[in-house]
């Protein structure tokens, strides 16, 4: 059965630092991979999504994330964050089509000005 | 022009009562879903209907009972509400590719939903 791991739940961090937000996965086929954010009392929305080719992954607001097969994992990095990426950071996974998506338990990211 | 809404925003009611949750998307997909969202932010699948035909039914109480009479709705019916449904609960929709392969997921608002 596939899992997905976020070893963070809370992660402050101050203004125009760098972060770096973990997730790791198991699964014995190949997984498409996703991050999602919620912003506070919102849906959830994609920020970036894995299914082949390059392993590296940007989002249009300067986040990025790399899936790494060896030690499956898809990372989610951003070099420097703003205020607004304050919110919660959710790690998926799906194996087929038409599976269901896997989510991680998520990953509260506070910045602090 | 949402793409995926949800009505009612919020909803506070007995424990017992029997309550709808409606859900429409303007995006033309073909798939949608429920999830529940519970106070530690956890998300967890319930139902997944393709083309009016339920293809995913996680071990959700039958209490819960969901009903898509076209493509673009996708409604959530409870019996006898009980303190533990309390919880956020969120509609997405989402369309094949031309390879097959159903990718991103778009999120309705929520529901927020307390039991008394």
């Amino acid at each position: 059965a596939q899992s997905v791991t976020q070893l963070d739940s809370q992660v402050p961090v101050f203004e125009e630092a760098p972060v770096e937000l973990r997730c790791n996965y198991s699964s014995s086929v190949s997984v498409y991979l996703f991050w999602y954010v919620q912003y506070p009392n919102q849906g959830l929305q994609l920020l970036l999504k894995y299914l082949s080719g390059s392993t590296l992954v940007e989002s249009i607001n300067g986040f990025e994330a790399e899936f790494n097969k060896s030690q499956t994992s898809f990372h989610l990095r951003k070099p420097s964050v703003h205020i607004s990426d304050t919110a919660e950071y959710f790690c998926a996974v799906k194996r087929t089509s038409y599976d269901k998506v896997i989510f991680g338990p998520g990953t509260s990211l506070s910045v602090i000005p | 022009d949402t793409a995926v809404s949800q009505t009612p925003k919020y909803l506070v009611t007995q424990m017992g009562n029997d309550k709808s949750i409606k859900c429409e998307q303007n995006l033309g997909h073909d798939t949608m879903y429920w999830y529940k969202q519970d106070s530690k932010k956890f998300l967890k699948i319930m139902f997944s209907y393709n083309n009016k035909e339920l293809i995913i039914n996680e071990t959700v109480p039958n209490r819960f009972s969901p009903k898509s009479p076209d493509k673009a709705h996708l409604n959530l019916h409870i019996n006898s509400l009980e303190l533990g449904d309390s919880a956020v609960y969120f509609c997405a929709s989402s369309q094949a590719t031309l390879a097959g392969v159903q990718e991103t997921q778009y999120f309705g608002p929520g529901t927020r939903l307390l039991v008394l």
